[in-house]
């Protein structure tokens, strides 16, 4: 079956500027995380959605950053005034809600702050 | 502060050989552990999980090895092929509600010679 889609693929942006970035997770999978990959680190938890609960944020680096998941699906993660440290790969995941649930992983994003 | 370590940046094996991606970790509230390869431009790919209450899963070619009392795990891979060359991930996760947030390491490049 399908697996976890992101768009776009890449992104390059001029500092100031929003970004939206759009994560569409595997059927049926009602967990969604964000997490992003700076250069040469590992991956970074952002925010975590689980059914209709409030969304865990408490890796967002700042209030810049923000998403949303629109029907319990799909998910956009924004940037606001976008900044060069915000320049990596932003990678969404999806896992069933029954138990411990490995989660999967889409593409990722690439987004370049110019 | 970081909780998942992966203190070898790289690793070269020649194929057939053993490989042993190693990880430490020092949240004592960690009971899950997982292991994910990363491809060149891809997302990450689930590989091998391990709950706290064992010490050893075998899948195929691959093994982890967990040792709670020194918080450390390990991922065997025999024999390593050529195509197990890429980043390799540990991640872990506790209790905390039903969140499954992962906490990831730096990552190992694993380059299997042929």
């Amino acid at each position: 079956g399908a697996g976890v889609s992101q768009s776009p693929s890449n992104k390059v942006t001029e500092k100031g500027k929003d970004v939206e970035l759009r994560c569409d997770p595997i059927s049926g999978h009602t967990a969604l995380y964000w997490y992003r990959q700076s250069l040469g680190q590992g991956l970074e938890f952002l925010i975590y959605f689980q059914g209709n609960s409030a969304p865990d944020k408490s890796g967002l680096p700042s209030d810049r950053f923000s998403a949303e998941r629109t029907g319990g699906s799909v998910s956009t993660l924004t940037i606001q005034r976008t900044q060069q440290e915000d320049s990596a790969v932003y990678l969404c995941a999806s896992s069933s809600n029954r138990g411990r649930e490995t989660q999967y992983f889409g593409p990722g994003t690439r987004l370049l702050v110019l | 502060d970081q909780q998942v370590k992966q203190n070898s940046p790289s690793l070269s094996v020649q194929e057939g050989r053993i490989s042993i991606l190693n990880c430490d970790y020092t949240n004592s509230m960690f009971d899950y552990f997982l292991w994910y390869k990363k491809y060149p431009a891809e997302g990450p790919t689930f590989l091998i999980s391990i709950s706290s209450i064992k010490d050893k899963n075998e899948d195929g070619r691959f093994t982890v090895f967990l040792n709670k009392s020194a918080k450390h795990l390990s991922l065997h891979i025999v024999p390593s092929q050529p195509g197990d060359s890429a980043v390799y991930f540990c991640a872990a996760s506790g209790s905390r509600g039903s969140a499954r947030q992962l906490t990831f390491g730096s990552g190992t490049q694993l380059t299997v010679l042929p």
